[in-house]
């Protein structure tokens, strides 16, 4: 079955500092990855997907991530940090490996940015 | 474009009634998914419908069910509520002809409380 591990419950930086939040997926099929974003009270916004076009994928906001098959990651990076970044992330996984076509979730990371 | 809209955005119940949701995808969509979030378990899928079937299903029991419109509108019906159906409810509306590359585009969340 498709999994997706984040690590690190909660990551803060400061205004301007690098931004990596990390995700590691589990798969037998080839995997179709995406990170989410979802402010206090909103649903979710599609920061980023990766179908096997490019390993390196270019977001909204700023952000981008890369795939690399042979750690199974698709890390999530901005170079700097800005204040409206402070949300909670999610990497998903989509893919037929359980016979159907649905996202399945890691348990999220919380960014929060300092001033 | 509109967005995926879903009503009502907050609801209050008691143990044992019934609640239906309601979600309108995106124009030109004819998926869509519901998911369940709760800060235990996090973000899971419950079921899919496309062209008024349904496509995809989660492992929820059969409290939890679902039907589409012909003009692709979505509700979901959770019968007989629990306390730990307390969550905010998420529809995703997707073109539902890309495989699992498709995109989904959330709605803002029901927010539904049982008391």
């Amino acid at each position: 079955a498709q999994s997706v591990t984040q690590l690190g419950s909660h990551v803060s930086v400061s205004e301007g500092a690098l931004v990596l939040l990390r995700c590691n997926y589990s798969s037998s099929v080839p995997p179709y990855l995406f990170w989410y974003v979802q402010y206090p009270n909103q649903g979710l916004q599609l920061l980023l997907k990766y179908t096997s076009a490019a390993t390196l994928v270019k977001g909204i906001n700023g952000f981008e991530a890369e795939f690399k098959k042979s750690e199974t990651s698709f890390h999530l990076t901005k170079p700097s940090a800005h204040m409206s970044d402070a949300a909670e992330y999610f990497c998903a996984v989509s893919g037929w490996d359980t016979g159907r076509r649905a996202l399945t979730f890691g348990s999220g990371t919380r960014l929060q940015v300092q001033p | 474009k509109a967005g995926v809209t879903q009503t009502p955005r907050y609801l209050i119940k008691t143990r044992g009634q019934q609640v239906t949701l309601s979600c309108s995808p995106i124009s030109g969509h004819r998926s869509v998914s519901w998911y369940q979030q709760t800060p235990g378990q996090g973000l899971q899928f419950l079921f899919e419908y496309f062209s008024e079937t349904q496509r995809n299903k989660g492992n929820f029991p059969g409290r939890f069910s679902g039907r589409q419109f012909s003009n692709s509108r979505s509700e979901m019906n959770v019968s007989t509520l629990e306390l730990g159906d307390s969550a905010l409810y998420l529809c995703a509306s997707s073109s539902g002809t890309s495989g699992s590359t498709d995109t989904q585009y959330f709605g803002p969340g029901t927010r539904l409380t049982v008391l």
